[in-house]
């Protein structure tokens, strides 16, 4: 069975830093194919595309916020980090991670978190 | 940068009736790597559709999946009450950014 979750802080102030954490079972982030992805939901709108990392590491980010996004990952704890700097109360969304095979969509997703950017 | 345009914006219908819903990409979507999503509130969405025809696992057939290079369509062959929701189209061909449509909404009429 396949499951993950994000964890995190809930409030944010502005120009903070914002680190999530996904933690997942039922796969190996170093299978050959395998990658978590970020989206992100902003309270009544659509989805959103940020970062994926890969097996192999390769990493790939979203264009328009490439320079405030860092994804990592642990192979050995089932995790993967995803760092967004200089949040702003338009980065209010809720966060997900979702698992993917190469050449497929998302098909896994977390439950999502919801994180506010407010002094 | 591939744009989906999802239409129309919000679909009032009835239990029982067919839904058609469509997604336009402002450049073909390679290999029609184009997905379709259900999302219910609150919950995490649900991969229904890849590949532009496939259906995931699980999924019943009363959802199908048609299109090619830049026009798509998911339809919902009799709506039952669980099917009303949001649906979001998704490109993910070869180089991100992997973009989401706006989505459509099917409300119970």
């Amino acid at each position: 069975q396949i499951t993950l979750k994000e964890s995190g802080p809930t409030l944010v102030k502005p120009t903070q830093t914002l680190t999530l954490t996904c933690t997942f079972s039922g796969f190996s982030l170093s299978t050959s194919g395998v990658g978590v992805d970020w989206i992100r939901q902003p309270p009544g709108k659509a989805l959103e595309w940020l970062a994926l990392i890969y097996w192999d590491d390769d990493k790939r980010y979203s264009p328009s916020l490439r320079s405030r996004l860092t994804i990592t990952k642990d192979t050995s704890k089932n995790q993967v980090v995803l760092s967004m700097t200089n949040m702003d109360p338009v980065d209010t969304a809720t966060y997900f991670c979702a698992k993917r095979r190469l050449g497929a969509p998302p098909a896994y997703w977390g439950q999502g978190t919801l994180v506010t950017v407010s002094s | 940068e591939i744009v989906l345009t999802q239409s129309p914006g919000t679909l009032s219908l009835s239990p029982g009736e067919r839904a058609t819903l469509s997604c336009r990409a402002s450049q073909s979507v390679s290999s029609s790597y184009l997905a379709w999503y259900q999302q219910k509130p609150g919950q995490a969405p649900r991969l229904l559709i890849y590949g532009a025809s496939s259906r995931a696992t699980g999924i019943p057939d009363k959802f199908s999946g048609t299109g090619s290079g830049t026009d798509f369509t998911l339809t919902i062959s009799r709506l039952e009450p669980e099917d009303f929701a949001v649906y979001y189209c998704q490109q993910y061909g070869s180089s991100p950014p992997w973009t989401f449509g706006q989505g459509t909404k099917v409300e119970i009429k």
